[in-house]
Protein backbone atom coordinates (compact mmCIF):
# COMPACT_ATOMS: atom_id res chain seq x y z
CA UNK A 1 0.00 0.00 0.00
CA UNK A 2 1.19 3.57 -1.29
CA UNK A 3 1.89 5.91 1.72
CA UNK A 4 1.24 9.22 1.57
CA UNK A 5 3.50 11.25 -0.77
CA UNK A 6 4.16 15.05 -0.74
CA UNK A 7 5.19 17.34 -3.41
CA UNK A 8 8.13 18.92 -4.39
CA UNK A 9 10.32 17.47 -1.97
CA UNK A 10 12.37 20.67 -2.01
CA UNK A 11 10.62 24.28 -2.56
CA UNK A 12 13.19 27.69 -3.45
CA UNK A 13 10.82 31.34 -3.56
CA UNK A 14 11.28 34.16 -2.73
CA UNK A 15 10.15 36.80 -0.26
CA UNK A 16 6.36 37.95 -1.60
CA UNK A 17 5.88 35.37 -3.65
CA UNK A 18 3.48 32.49 -3.51
CA UNK A 19 4.00 28.64 -2.40
CA UNK A 20 1.98 25.61 -4.00
CA UNK A 21 2.71 22.27 -1.64
CA UNK A 22 0.73 19.23 -2.53
CA UNK A 23 -0.26 15.91 -0.82
CA UNK A 24 -1.29 12.79 -1.76
CA UNK A 25 -3.47 10.88 1.12
CA UNK A 26 -3.06 6.97 1.27
CA UNK A 27 -5.88 4.79 -0.48
CA UNK A 28 -9.00 5.12 1.57
CA UNK A 29 -8.13 8.03 3.35
CA UNK A 30 -10.77 11.02 3.55
CA UNK A 31 -9.25 13.65 5.66
CA UNK A 32 -5.80 15.66 5.16
CA UNK A 33 -3.92 17.67 7.63
CA UNK A 34 -1.19 19.80 7.36
CA UNK A 35 1.60 20.84 9.62
CA UNK A 36 4.41 23.08 9.85
CA UNK A 37 7.74 22.36 11.01
CA UNK A 38 9.99 25.37 11.25
CA UNK A 39 13.91 24.60 12.13
CA UNK A 40 15.00 23.88 16.04
CA UNK A 41 11.00 23.72 16.53
CA UNK A 42 8.21 21.62 17.00
CA UNK A 43 5.16 20.64 14.46
CA UNK A 44 2.39 22.98 14.36
CA UNK A 45 -1.15 22.01 13.30
CA UNK A 46 -1.82 23.91 9.96
CA UNK A 47 -5.53 22.94 8.67
CA UNK A 48 -7.60 19.75 8.59
CA UNK A 49 -9.63 18.58 5.53
CA UNK A 50 -12.06 16.03 5.81
CA UNK A 51 -14.39 15.60 2.49
CA UNK A 52 -14.01 18.46 0.75
CA UNK A 53 -14.16 20.87 3.65
CA UNK A 54 -11.91 22.53 6.14
CA UNK A 55 -12.37 21.54 9.50
CA UNK A 56 -10.18 23.29 11.53
CA UNK A 57 -7.26 25.40 11.61
CA UNK A 58 -4.43 26.55 13.51
CA UNK A 59 -3.23 29.86 15.26
CA UNK A 60 -1.53 30.68 11.48
CA UNK A 61 -2.31 33.91 9.46
CA UNK A 62 -5.05 34.02 6.31
CA UNK A 63 -2.38 33.84 3.91
CA UNK A 64 -2.07 30.16 5.10
CA UNK A 65 -4.83 28.68 2.58
CA UNK A 66 -5.37 25.11 0.79
CA UNK A 67 -8.37 23.36 -0.58
CA UNK A 68 -8.71 19.15 -0.80
CA UNK A 69 -9.69 17.66 -4.39
CA UNK A 70 -12.70 15.17 -4.69
CA UNK A 71 -9.57 12.33 -4.95
CA UNK A 72 -8.73 13.66 -1.62
CA UNK A 73 -5.62 14.95 -2.68
CA UNK A 74 -4.54 18.28 -1.31
CA UNK A 75 -2.44 21.66 -1.92
CA UNK A 76 -1.35 24.24 0.87
CA UNK A 77 -0.82 27.93 -0.27
CA UNK A 78 1.74 30.09 0.96
CA UNK A 79 0.90 33.40 -0.06
CA UNK A 80 2.87 36.40 0.27
CA UNK A 81 5.67 34.69 1.43
CA UNK A 82 7.79 35.89 4.24
CA UNK A 83 11.39 34.74 5.69
CA UNK A 84 10.10 32.45 8.75
CA UNK A 85 7.54 30.70 6.41
CA UNK A 86 11.31 28.23 5.87
CA UNK A 87 10.14 25.48 6.72
CA UNK A 88 9.53 21.52 6.71
CA UNK A 89 6.25 21.24 5.53
CA UNK A 90 4.45 17.72 6.49
CA UNK A 91 1.27 16.47 5.09
CA UNK A 92 -0.47 13.44 6.68
CA UNK A 93 -3.68 11.39 6.06
CA UNK A 94 -6.73 10.22 8.57
CA UNK A 95 -7.37 6.66 9.06
CA UNK A 96 -10.52 6.38 11.04
CA UNK A 97 -10.05 3.04 13.57
CA UNK A 98 -13.03 2.71 15.23
CA UNK A 99 -16.34 4.75 16.55
CA UNK A 100 -14.91 6.75 19.30
CA UNK A 101 -11.82 7.05 18.91
CA UNK A 102 -9.78 9.74 16.58
CA UNK A 103 -7.82 8.78 14.03
CA UNK A 104 -4.72 7.61 13.36
CA UNK A 105 -2.44 9.75 11.17
CA UNK A 106 0.47 8.66 8.87
CA UNK A 107 2.83 11.26 7.58
CA UNK A 108 4.42 11.70 3.95
CA UNK A 109 8.23 12.77 3.89
CA UNK A 110 7.53 16.56 3.84
CA UNK A 111 8.17 19.38 1.38
CA UNK A 112 11.03 21.65 2.55
CA UNK A 113 10.62 25.24 1.45
CA UNK A 114 13.44 27.82 1.59
CA UNK A 115 12.14 31.65 1.87
CA UNK A 116 14.57 33.83 0.29
CA UNK B 1 -6.10 18.86 26.01
CA UNK B 2 -4.12 17.61 28.21
CA UNK B 3 -0.41 18.08 28.25
CA UNK B 4 2.70 15.53 28.05
CA UNK B 5 5.93 15.55 29.77
CA UNK B 6 8.83 13.69 28.53
CA UNK B 7 12.42 13.25 29.42
CA UNK B 8 14.68 16.00 27.06
CA UNK B 9 17.02 13.42 26.27
CA UNK B 10 18.15 9.65 26.58
CA UNK B 11 20.67 7.48 25.72
CA UNK B 12 19.90 3.72 25.49
CA UNK B 13 22.74 0.84 24.38
CA UNK B 14 22.15 -1.18 21.43
CA UNK B 15 19.94 -4.18 21.47
CA UNK B 16 18.94 -3.22 25.01
CA UNK B 17 15.11 -2.31 26.11
CA UNK B 18 14.60 1.00 25.38
CA UNK B 19 11.84 2.67 28.39
CA UNK B 20 10.34 5.72 26.96
CA UNK B 21 8.26 7.92 29.88
CA UNK B 22 5.91 10.75 29.45
CA UNK B 23 3.52 11.86 32.32
CA UNK B 24 0.01 13.23 31.33
CA UNK B 25 -1.39 14.05 34.88
CA UNK B 26 -4.35 15.76 33.21
CA UNK B 27 -5.54 13.27 31.13
CA UNK B 28 -9.57 13.25 31.08
CA UNK B 29 -11.39 9.60 30.37
CA UNK B 30 -12.03 10.61 26.77
CA UNK B 31 -8.17 11.19 25.93
CA UNK B 32 -5.83 8.79 23.94
CA UNK B 33 -2.19 8.28 24.62
CA UNK B 34 -0.66 8.35 20.80
CA UNK B 35 3.77 8.40 19.85
CA UNK B 36 5.31 9.18 17.39
CA UNK B 37 9.07 9.18 16.61
CA UNK B 38 10.66 11.24 14.02
CA UNK B 39 14.31 10.08 12.49
CA UNK B 40 15.98 13.40 11.35
CA UNK B 41 14.32 15.91 9.28
CA UNK B 42 11.54 12.93 7.85
CA UNK B 43 7.79 12.58 8.57
CA UNK B 44 6.81 11.39 12.16
CA UNK B 45 6.41 7.59 12.04
CA UNK B 46 2.93 6.05 13.58
CA UNK B 47 4.00 3.68 16.55
CA UNK B 48 1.65 3.01 18.89
CA UNK B 49 -1.85 4.19 20.94
CA UNK B 50 -3.44 3.42 23.73
CA UNK B 51 -6.83 4.33 26.14
CA UNK B 52 -6.84 2.48 29.19
CA UNK B 53 -5.14 -1.05 28.38
CA UNK B 54 -1.72 -1.70 27.78
CA UNK B 55 -0.99 -2.26 24.09
CA UNK B 56 1.76 -4.24 22.07
CA UNK B 57 2.05 -4.00 18.33
CA UNK B 58 5.26 -5.29 16.07
CA UNK B 59 6.84 -1.98 16.73
CA UNK B 60 6.54 -1.29 20.42
CA UNK B 61 4.40 -2.30 23.71
CA UNK B 62 2.55 1.05 25.26
CA UNK B 63 2.06 0.45 28.75
CA UNK B 64 -0.34 3.08 30.19
CA UNK B 65 -0.41 3.36 34.58
CA UNK B 66 -4.21 2.18 35.97
CA UNK B 67 -4.98 5.98 36.96
CA UNK B 68 -3.83 7.15 33.47
CA UNK B 69 -1.39 9.69 34.50
CA UNK B 70 1.60 8.24 32.82
CA UNK B 71 2.79 5.96 30.66
CA UNK B 72 5.76 4.54 29.40
CA UNK B 73 6.50 3.21 25.65
CA UNK B 74 9.01 0.41 25.24
CA UNK B 75 11.09 -0.47 22.16
CA UNK B 76 12.16 -4.56 23.19
CA UNK B 77 15.53 -4.35 21.19
CA UNK B 78 16.52 -0.85 20.69
CA UNK B 79 18.31 -0.66 17.14
CA UNK B 80 20.64 2.24 16.03
CA UNK B 81 18.18 2.77 13.20
CA UNK B 82 15.68 3.72 16.50
CA UNK B 83 17.64 7.20 17.11
CA UNK B 84 14.83 9.71 17.18
CA UNK B 85 13.10 12.22 18.42
CA UNK B 86 10.00 10.47 20.45
CA UNK B 87 6.47 12.28 20.71
CA UNK B 88 3.93 11.70 23.35
CA UNK B 89 0.47 13.13 22.66
CA UNK B 90 -2.76 12.84 24.21
CA UNK B 91 -5.75 13.47 22.15
CA UNK B 92 -9.82 13.19 23.01
CA UNK B 93 -11.40 11.32 20.77
CA UNK B 94 -13.24 14.01 19.04
CA UNK B 95 -9.79 16.37 18.21
CA UNK B 96 -8.98 15.42 15.18
CA UNK B 97 -5.61 17.70 15.06
CA UNK B 98 -2.17 16.53 16.99
CA UNK B 99 -0.46 19.26 19.20
CA UNK B 100 3.40 18.11 19.51
CA UNK B 101 5.57 18.56 21.86
CA UNK B 102 9.25 18.83 22.31
CA UNK B 103 9.45 14.97 22.33
CA UNK B 104 12.69 12.60 24.00
CA UNK B 105 15.29 12.65 21.58
CA UNK B 106 16.43 9.01 22.31
CA UNK B 107 20.02 7.97 21.28
CA UNK B 108 20.87 4.41 20.82
CA UNK B 109 24.68 3.35 21.47
CA UNK B 110 26.68 0.75 19.80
Amino acid sequence: EAGVTQSPTHLIKTRGQQATLRCSPISGHTSVYWYQQALGLGLQFLLWYDEGEERNRGNFPPRFSGRQFPNYSSELNVNALELEDSALYLCASGSLQSVGAPDTQYFGPGTRLTVL
Amino acid sequence: DAKTTQPTSMDCAEGRAANLPCNHSTISGNEYVYWYRQIHSQGPQYIIHGLKNNETNEMASLIITEDRKSSTLILPHATLRDTAVYYCIVRPYNNNDMRFGAGTRLTVKP
